[in-house]
This record gives structure tokens, C-alpha cells and sequence, in this order.
């Protein structure tokens, strides 16, 4: 079955530091894959999305790239911040399944210090 | 709305009480979703809504777990005889179907006391 694998937390970066937080996937169909964010308190926002294989997403510095022959759709972020603190979950939409098509990493928690 | 509506946002309940969580998707969206967060952890799958067909009840956790979805658009969210480890964020989300990225509500936050 489809399932996305996260790298583990917590993560500690200084402000201005390099991030990167690995996510790979398997899926049976051609996935959409999705990075989103979830600040401290509040829900889960979509923070960008691929729909196809060598697609780049991005959005407020961070992103990702479709990799389909790697299975990985790897988030960056060249120069963090402090208000880049947050838990960011990847996850993949697959067209291919009749049942949920939604699938979340386990999260991966950031935090920025200045 | 604009955006995917749950309430409460908040609800406290004796155990062994029932509760009924309500969402209402975004206008047009197809699928609705249910996930559980449980304090620090990830998202655990409840049960998905698409269209007219079966909903995929395969992550509710126990008989005591049920939802519907009325009219293709609102749903509910109902936990029978509550339980202290039901205590948790439900959070509801929408999309226009396979492929395409879900919008999250705010959640309720449960707590059985």
C-alpha cells in the first residue's frame, strides 16, 4: 500500500541555517505529494505541492522537488528563521486508490533559534 | 465559507458520555477527511468521504467511532460511551478529490474527563 517516510525529529537549527528534511514515499499510482505546516496551536496548512514527476515546489523560500526515480520529495529551506518554527508534515494524494487517497508522514518538528 | 468550518473548537465531556463533532467542508469539495492528533504526535487516519460512494471507514478505531456525511456536504463526527484515550484534536479537511491538496479546519479539541 501507499505510505511516505519522514525524517525523524526534533529538529534544532540555528537562525539563518541550511534545512532539510528528508521525505520518501511508495505509492501503487502517480502521486500528487504535498509538504504542509502546522505553527504551534494551529491546524495544518498546505505550505506547497508537486503534481508530477521533476516538479518544483515552492513557497515562502522553502522547496521541494519531484523525484520519482529517488521516490523522495525532500523539503529545503536555504536560510531559516525563527518563525520558521513549526511541525511540517509530508504527505502524497494517489489517483490510483478507491479507498483514502491521503497519506501524512509522522511529522517532523522544527525549531529556530535566534 | 472560505474555508473548512469545525465545531466546537472546544468540547469537554464526562466519560461514558456520547459527543457529536460537526464539519462543514469547503463549497464544492468532493472529499472530506477525518484524522485524530493526539497531543505531540502525527495524524491518524479516521475515515474518508468521497462523493455518492462508500465512505473508507478503515481508521475508525472502534465500534464506538461512526461519522456521515449529509447531502454530500456537511458531516458528523459521533464517539459513543467516550473514553479517556478518545481525548485528542479531530481534525476535519476537504479537497476536490484524488490528486489534489486537502484544506484543513481548525479542529476540535476533545477532552474526556
Amino acid at each position: 500500500g501507499d505510505s511516505v517516510t519522514q525524517m525523524e525529529g526534533p529538529v534544532t537549527l540555528s537562525e539563518e541555517a541550511f534545512l532539510t528534511i528528508n521525505c520518501t514515499y511508495t505509492a501503487t499510482g502517480y502521486p500528487s505529494l504535498f509538504w504542509y505546516v502546522q505553527y504551534p496551536g494551529e491546524g495544518l496548512q498546505l505550505l506547497l505541492k508537486a503534481t508530477k514527476a521533476d516538479d518544483k515546489g515552492s513557497n515562502k523560500g522553502f522547496e521541494a522537488t519531484y523525484r520519482k526515480e529517488t521516490t523522495s520529495f525532500h523539503l529545503e529551506k536555504g536560510s531559516v528563521q525563527v518563525s520558521d518554527s513549526a511541525v511540517y508534515f509530508c504527505a502524497l494524494s494517489d489517483q490510483a486508490n478507491t479507498g483514502n487517497q491521503f497519506y501524512f508522514g509522522t511529522g517532523t518538528s522544527l525549531t529556530v533559534i535566534p | 465559507g472560505a474555508g473548512v468550518s469545525q465545531s466546537p473548537s472546544n468540547k469537554v465531556t464526562e466519560k461514558g458520555k456520547d459527543v457529536e463533532l460537526r464539519c462543514d467542508p469547503i463549497s464544492g469539495h468532493t472529499a472530506l477527511y477525518w484524522y485524530r492528533q493526539s497531543l505531540g504526535q502525527g495524524l491518524e487516519f479516521l475515515i474518508y468521504f468521497q462523493g455518492n460512494s462508500a465512505p473508507d471507514k478503515s481508521g475508525l478505531p472502534s465500534d464506538r467511532f461512526s461519522a456521515e456525511r449529509t447531502g454530500g456536504s456537511v458531516s458528523t463526527l459521533t464517539i459513543q460511551r467516550t473514553q479517556q484515550e478518545d481525548s485528542a484534536v479531530y481534525l476535519c479537511a476537504s479537497s476536490f478529490g484524488r490528486g489534489t491538496e486537502a484544506f484543513f479546519g481548525q479542529g476540535t479539541r476533545l477532552t474526556v474527563v
